[in-house]
């Protein structure tokens, strides 16, 4: 089986910085994603990682470390719009698991 | 090109009854997973097709069950519906999928079949 852990929920003032961490225990890891997913709507594609490092997309970076079992996701120069559900999700041989999801508010 | 359709968007039904979920990928996915979205459970793999055979399987009761059709098209059934299964079901739709080594096996999900069982 697989264990996902993240923060419940986080809140963040528009223009910073959040970082989003998930620790994970699996078994065949292949890949680690994350997904952003607003109220009502479906989750959307964020990133992966499968080799350790950094992983920049605009104003998202996602890094990983296997040895660690340790991701986090950094959304930088936050807007109104960033406010959602941030899930992560890891890939291993029982195919695709999600952690609870992390809750970001932006405030003005 | 279409994203991934679900039918129905809502519906209710109450205890006992039994309820089917169609899913219907984008052209050219041959992989379609299912998943559980409740508020305090966050999303909880139910399964997962690819060529229309069960890949993988989530930890849930046996009234779940899916199957996948020749056109990649899926439906999931859950039967004898209780009060907790109540929550909103999403497929998502992949190439390869979430199993796949040789691609980032990105899923895409459509917008959720969202269950009430009264």
């Amino acid at each position: 089986g697989q264990n996902i852990d993240q923060p419940t929920e986080m809140t963040a003032t528009e223009g910073a910085i959040v970082q989003i961490n998930c620790t994970y225990q699996t078994s065949g890891f292949n890949g680690l994603f994350w997904y952003q997913q607003h109220a009502g709507e479906a989750p959307t594609f964020l990133s992966y990682n499968v080799l350790d490092g950094l992983e920049e997309k605009g104003r998202f970076s996602s890094f990983l470390s296997r040895s660690k079992g340790y991701s986090y996701l950094l959304l930088k120069e936050l807007q109104m719009k960033d406010s959602a559900s941030y899930l992560c999700a890891v890939r291993s041989l029982w195919g695709l698991s999600f952690g609870a999801g992390t809750t970001v508010t932006v405030r003005a | 090109k279409a994203g991934v359709t679900q039918t129905p968007r809502y519906l209710i039904k109450t205890r006992g009854q039994q309820v089917t979920l169609s899913c219907s990928p984008i052209s050219g996915h041959r992989s379609v997973s299912w998943y559980q979205q409740t508020p305090g459970q966050g999303l909880q793999f139910l399964f997962e097709y690819f060529s229309e055979t069960q890949r993988n399987k989530g930890n849930f009761p046996g009234r779940f069950s899916g199957r996948q059709f020749s056109n990649s098209r899926s439906e999931m059934n859950v039967s004898t519906l209780e009060l907790g299964d109540s929550a909103l079901y999403l497929c998502a739709s992949s190439l390869e999928g979430t199993s796949g080594a040789s691609n980032t096996g990105e899923l895409f999900f459509g917008e959720g079949s969202r269950l009430t069982v009264l």
